[in-house]
């Protein structure tokens, strides 16, 4: 099955830098999703891109998709410290969801 | 999200033992996931249920099995537990019709010995 693969594994920036994460899958995709997670908890939904669509934003959160290179980036504005989480993209596949190994994003006030 | 809970939020067990992780929902989705969570591992599907009659296997759904009792319960049981079973367990929640983003719960902490 196709999976998303996050780049960087990890990431560590000072609060009020822009964070940026990448995405690249394998497959023709319907939609990619981003979701964060806080240490050892659910994810929660940040935002969805669909394959007709090129950039989408919500709050600080920046997403674009480029399907001919198969990859989606999201940059988080100005971050804050409770902005450290991983972050996973999740592509469709099917009826069901993929996910990456996500990155670890650490915010240092 | 308090809509999709979890129970029991850690457990511990010895190999060889039967064990089940139960999942509610209030949300009124129709489908359910259960996810396996490894470190550097990301999230991997052991299971799907697009109804109550619908089950489906996901990527890695062997040494597990689910049973979907309801259209807001989902559960999921390890009929004879071993340590590489050892993850965090996270059900999930979908409606298709409305919204294709994935609701979790807060999950459940496993430890086999």
């Amino acid at each position: 099955s196709q999976q998303g693969e996050e780049d960087p594994q990890a990431l560590s920036i000072q609060e009020g830098e822009n964070a940026t994460m990448n995405c690249s899958y394998k497959t023709s995709i319907n939609n990619l999703q981003w979701y964060r997670q806080n240490s050892g908890r659910g994810l929660v939904h940040l935002i969805l891109i669909r394959s007709n669509e090129r950039e989408k934003h919500s709050g600080r959160l920046r997403v674009t998709l480029d399907t001919s290179k198969k990859s989606s980036s999201l940059l988080i504005t100005a971050s804050r410290a409770a902005d450290t989480a991983s972050y996973f993209c999740a592509t469709d596949d099917g009826n069901k969801l993929v996910f990456g190994a996500g990155t670890i994003l650490r915010v240092k006030s | 999200d308090a809509d999709v809970t979890q129970t029991p939020r850690n457990r511990i067990t010895k190999t060889g033992k039967r064990i089940m992780l139960e999942c509610s929902q209030t949300k009124g989705h129709d489908r359910m996931y259960w996810y396996r969570q490894d470190p550097g591992l990301g999230l991997r599907l052991i299971y799907y249920s697009f109804d109550v009659k619908d089950i489906n296997k996901g990527e890695i759904s062997d040494g597990y099995s689910v049973s979907r009792q309801a259209q807001a319960k989902f559960s999921l049981s390890l009929e004879s537990a071993i340590p590489n079973q050892t993850a965090l367990y996270f059900c999930a929640t979908s409606d298709l019709v409305s919204d294709e983003t994935q609701y979790f719960g807060p999950g459940t902490r496993l430890l086999v010995l």
